[in-house]
């Protein structure tokens, strides 16, 4: 079955840009697809599609994926984007896999 | 605008079903895959399975085949999800998505399902 990857933490200083990053085999093949959820609320869709931002989300929030690693980055972070954050992709044997999860500290 | 509004807390005994809706508006409920997710209290997102509205086609994660049924009532817009044989490590919140092929874009507000003797 197909494993997604993720840091537990990462912390970032106010202002400053934060990576969180989504490891799997060939990640790189896939599109990927990005979620913040902040305590007692149901996931929001932040990248879609490795790179693209819905309609209302900043465009601090931005995306890449290259080989076994994606990323999301959040420029100029702000308090609000405290949050956990959850990389998906879709996998032909095991359909919808979530990445373990990242919660963000903003300082 | 897209809602997925879905029922209220449960709890239920260990052994016992449950079977949680989710009631779409604003969109064509045929269109789109409805996806269940749950999340135990502290614990990250996990992929129960899929439905197709229009269909009635299902896959289930490995980890729930043969516990868990999703259905639908196009009528109502309404999707279902039903898990039997409780325990204990049910207890979550359990959340119904609605998925734009390989991403989904729209979550419901999700149901608290506590399992206990």
């Amino acid at each position: 079955s197909y494993e997604l990857t993720q840091p537990l933490s990462v912390s970032v200083a106010l202002g400053q840009t934060a990576r969180i990053t989504c490891g799997g085999n060939n990640i790189g093949s896939k599109n990927v697809h990005w979620y913040q959820q902040k305590p007692g609320q149901a996931p929001v869709l932040v990248i879609y599609r490795d790179s693209n931002r819905p309609s209302g989300i900043p465009e601090r929030f931005s995306g890449s994926n290259s080989g076994n690693t994606a990323t999301l980055t959040i420029s100029r972070a702000q308090a609000g984007d405290e949050a956990d954050y959850y990389c998906q992709v879709w996998d032909s044997s095991t359909y919808v896999v979530f990445g373990g999860g990242t919660k963000l500290t903003v300082l | 605008q897209v809602q997925l509004v879905q029922s209220g807390a449960e709890v239920k005994k260990p052994g016992a079903s449950v079977k949680v809706s989710c009631k779409a508006s604003g969109y064509t409920f045929t269109s789109y895959d409805i996806n269940w997710v749950r999340q135990a209290t502290g614990q990250g997102l996990e992929w129960m399975g899929w439905m197709n509205p229009n269909s009635g086609n299902t896959g289930y994660a490995q980890k729930f085949q043969g516990r868990v049924t999703m259905t639908r009532n196009t009528s109502i817009s309404t999707a279902y999800m039903e898990l039997s044989s409780l325990r204990s490590e049910d207890t979550a919140v359990y959340y119904c998505a609605r998925a734009d092929s390989s991403f989904i874009d729209y979550w419901g507000q999700g149901t608290l399902v506590t399992v206990s003797s």
